[in-house]
Formats: C-alpha cells, sequence, structure tokens
C-alpha cells in the first residue's frame, strides 16, 4: 500500500513549469515525502525528498504543505526528455520503498 | 561510470526452464533489492539483502530466489518461469547515507524477462 495519491496522467508544454502533485492525508509525522521517476525503459532514479520544508536541487523542487497532507513536485521548465512517470512515496524508513502508480508525465513540444 | 549494472538487459527463457538474471554493483552499498514490474504497473518489491540478511516480502512466490554471494553481486533465481512472469526485473541498492528515512535508491536499467 503505497497510501499516496497522485493522478494517473499528466500533460505539459515545453519548457513551461509543471506542478504534480500527491496527496498523502494520513502522513505520519516523520515519514519523509521522496519523489522518484522513471523514465521510458529506464529504471526509476531519485529526483528530491524532504520532510516538512521546501526543497531545491539541480532537478526539481518539493513543495510541502504546512499539514504535510500534500506535496508538489515542481519541474520548473519542462524539457521533452522530463517525459516519465513520477513516483511520491512516503518513506518512513522502516521498511523498502513502496511505489504507488504514479503521475504519467507527457510533455508536448 | 555505471553504479548499478544489470546483465543481460534482455533474457528470454522458455516456460520451466530456470533463468538467473545479475546485478552488480561499485557504490559499496550493503542494501540491494530486487524488484518486479510489470507492463504499466509500478514497481514491486520482491525481496531485499541488509549485507547478508535476506528479507523476503511476505507475496513473494516461492518460485523467486536470490543470492548476494558478496558485497557487489546479487543474483535473481526463478526455478520455473511461468508466463506470468514475464517483466522488467529491477535492481536497486542503497546506502543508508544520512539515516533510513533520508536514504536513496540507486535504480539498474533493469533486465526484460520474456517468457516463451
Amino acid at each position: 500500500d503505497a497510501k499516496t495519491t497522485q493522478p494517473n496522467s499528466m500533460e505539459s508544454n515545453e519548457e513551461e513549469p509543471v506542478h504534480l502533485p500527491c496527496n498523502h492525508s494520513t502522513i505520519s509525522g516523520t515519514d519523509y515525502i521522496h519523489w522518484y521517476r522513471q523514465l521510458p525503459s529506464q529504471g526509476p532514479e531519485y529526483v528530491i525528498h524532504g520532510l516538512t520544508s521546501n526543497v531545491n536541487n539541480r532537478m526539481a523542487s518539493l513543495a510541502i504543505a504546512e499539514d504535510r497532507k500534500s506535496s508538489t513536485l515542481i519541474l520548473h521548465r519542462a524539457t521533452l526528455r522530463d517525459a516519465a512517470v513520477y513516483y511520491c512515496i512516503r518513506y518512513s524508513g522502516n521498511t523498502p520503498l513502496v511505489f504507488g502508480k504514479g503521475t504519467r508525465l507527457s510533455v508536448i513540444a | 561510470d555505471a553504479m548499478v549494472i544489470q546483465n543481460p538487459r534482455y533474457q528470454v527463457t522458455q516456460f520451466g526452464k530456470p533463468v538467473t538474471l545479475s546485478c552488480s554493483q561499485t557504490l559499496n552499498h550493503n542494501v540491494m533489492y530486487w524488484y518486479q514490474q510489470k507492463s504499466s504497473q509500478a514497481p514491486k518489491l520482491l525481496f531485499h539483502y541488509y549485507d547478508k540478511d535476506f528479507n523476503n516480502e511476505a507475496d513473494t512466490p516461492d518460485n523467486f530466489q536470490s543470492r548476494r554471494p558478496n558485497t557487489s553481486f546479487c543474483f535473481l533465481d526463478i526455478r520455473s518461469p511461468g508466463l506470468g512472469d514475464a517483466a522488467m526485473y529491477l535492481c536497486a541498492t542503497s546506502g543508508l547515507e544520512g539515516g533510513p528515512r533520508t536514504d536513496t535508491q540507486y535504480f539498474g536499467p533493469g533486465t526484460r524477462l520474456t517468457v516463451l
């Protein structure tokens, strides 16, 4: 049970920002939010993770709601190479990652 | 530069014929994982090793076994593949940097198994 809810698919135009939502309303106080993405015919790759405050790295930004019941992965300028399935994962650290269905992002040129 | 290597990338086997998939890593991570991913589905954890300690997921079929002879290598053995075992098999590693909750997994490119 992934315990997160994401839209099945989203579409974005190239070079525009993309906001990928994730609902994790039953998250516990110590669970981190991790995001991975899986490009076509490849294994998943780590994108970003956070606990309470917003996080930025070279790939993306993660905005976590104040009540921690939801979060949003932000790709600031989508490129064709960002077309992938994006997985939002609650991670307690006690057990390995459990992947949900994720959001399939399509990027239109 | 490859950190998690899976061989072969594509494997074809016959129904009931044992097959072994291999994974190696250059990261010296102490945890290694095997996932099964069927078409259009999310990766599903089969088992993982913490060093030499083997941890089997409750719903992993007995048909699937694993070996980890040393830190760098891990094998997935499918004793009698059925048509339903056709899938992408993903190997991943983690080193528990920063603690369990912030741990990052590194995935290999996967081996796509076809069962004829």
